[in-house]
């Protein structure tokens, strides 16, 4: 069975700063993961994926994790964060031969000037 | 492109009433639709996968004669809360599978259904 688990339910980084939001798998075939975001009372939007290709996925507004196999993993990333990449994040795995997404219980990155 | 819109963004209701929410996915069809549910500050809760031309598949815990969900066409899913009562309010999202892509959900603004 597929499983996803954020670390951290809020992350709070400067602007400027580097955004760090963790997230770990559990599937017993190759995943399809995804990051997805979400502003208040908005539904989803989609960052970026893995559909196992390369395993460093960049995604829209400079957003960019990497696929560990070692780790269980699928990290979101910035280099630089933006007041407006506050928002709730979410990260999913494809549920094996279905189409149905694990969600993540999503992470709340708030950017402080 | 991949575009999903649902209608409305909000409806209010008494209690006892249904409530119609319509999922469409305006710019490619979509055979598969998602339908999730969104309590304040929780991730969202899967409710039925809806496949057009055939019955829903309902997730466990989830009433099929409450939630009725209907995939008429191959760009329009639509969502019945029958007799709604005050904890049948939440914020109600669908996604739509494709724009291209077989493994990629696209998802609507959602709809925040309050009843009173």
């Amino acid at each position: 069975a597929q499983s996803v688990t954020q670390l951290g339910s809020h992350v709070s980084v400067s602007e400027g700063a580097l955004v760090l939001l963790r997230c770990n798998y559990s599937s017993s075939v190759p995943p399809y993961l995804f990051w997805y975001v979400q502003y208040p009372n908005q539904g989803l939007q989609l960052l970026l994926k893995y559909t196992s290709a390369a395993t460093l996925v960049k995604g829209i507004n400079g957003f960019e994790a990497e696929f560990k196999k070692s780790e269980t993993s699928f990290h979101l990333t910035k280099p630089s964060a933006h007041m407006s990449d506050a928002a709730e994040y979410f990260c999913a795995v494809k549920a094996g031969g279905y189409n149905k997404l694990i969600f993540g219980a999503g992470t709340r990155l708030a950017v402080h000037p | 492109g991949a575009v999903v819109s649902q209608h409305p963004s909000w409806v209010i209701c008494k209690s006892g009433t249904s409530v119609k929410i319509e999922c469409r996915s305006l710019d490619f069809q979509a055979t598969t639709m998602f339908w999730y549910r969104q309590f304040p500050k929780q991730s969202l809760m899967l409710m039925a996968t809806s496949n057009e031309g055939s019955k829903a598949t309902y997730e466990q815990g989830v009433e099929k004669d409450k939630f009725l969900i209907n995939h008429a066409s191959l760009t329009l899913s639509t969502l019945t809360v029958t007799s709604a009562h005050p904890e049948d309010s939440s914020f109600y999202i669908c996604s739509a599978l494709g724009g291209g892509t077989s493994e990629t959900q696209y998802f609507g603004p959602g709809t925040r259904l309050l009843v009173l």
